[in-house]
């Protein structure tokens, strides 16, 4: 079945103790995406990457960094994580310029 | 700048009542269009897009949606809401890069709630 999985879907942290939240997609997609959905905001991009080792900032970068070594993982990683990077957070893939396929999501609290 | 607004927070409508969400979009060339629905606790489903041709758009569930370039709008409809359609949804547009388009932009949602 082809899907986009993240994990963990919950996680309560403290402040500064680094995390990552992993995201993998069984598509063989180019593209792929993080975003942070908050009430009021709507969904904004935090990082997407083109390809292998192609990742590039969006809209709200501060706070977080990406990798991409292979084409099926675009792990999100919080150095220190503060309050305000408490959020829904939603991994996406696609092929360049077609429909993004979204992750279930990760609800992220710090503490 | 690219922006999308949905001027609706909360919309309310009974069961079986007809449905339309409003979106305006600021975009400085012939846009990629999306409609996605969330339901509570779940990721986000595309319910239609608009790339080029017909302004008028079918989705999935019964979803319908208009272009209208000289209005900026891209209005979400539908005839006959069910209990199912509660949720959030969100328009966005997405921005043209060559070969195709690397960034959604969403407006703050539309929270749909259906009365029996």
């Amino acid at each position: 079945e082809a899907q986009v999985t993240q994990n963990p879907r919950y996680l309560i942290t403290v402040t500064g103790k680094k995390l990552t939240v992993t995201c993998s997609q069984n598509m063989n997609h180019e593209y792929m995406s993080w975003y942070r959905q908050d009430p009021g905001l709507g969904l904004r991009q935090i990082y997407y990457s083109m390809n292998v080792e192609a990742t590039d900032k969006g809209d709200v970068p501060e706070g977080y960094k990406v990798s991409r070594k292979e084409k099926r993982n675009f792990p999100l990683i919080l150095e220190s994580p503060s309050p305000n990077q408490t959020s829904l957070y939603f991994c996406a893939s696609s092929r360049v310029g077609e429909k993004l396929f979204f992750g279930s999501g990760t609800q992220l609290s710090v503490l | 700048a690219q922006s999308v607004t949905q001027p609706d927070i909360h919309i309310t409508v009974s069961e079986g009542a007809s449905l339309e969400l409003r979106c305006n979009y600021s975009y400085g060339a012939t846009p990629y269009l999306f409609w996605y629905v969330q339901s509570p606790g779940q990721g986000l489903q595309l319910l239609l897009k608009y790339f080029s041709g017909d302004t008028l758009v079918q989705g999935i569930k019964g979803f319908e949606a208009e272009f209208k370039r000289s209005q900026s709008s891209f209005n979400l409809r539908k005839p006959s809401v069910h209990w199912s359609d509660a949720a959030e949804y969100f328009c966005a547009v997405g921005a043209r890069f060559s070969g195709g388009y690397n960034k959604l932009i969403f407006g703050a949602g539309t929270r749909l709630a259906v009365h029996p």
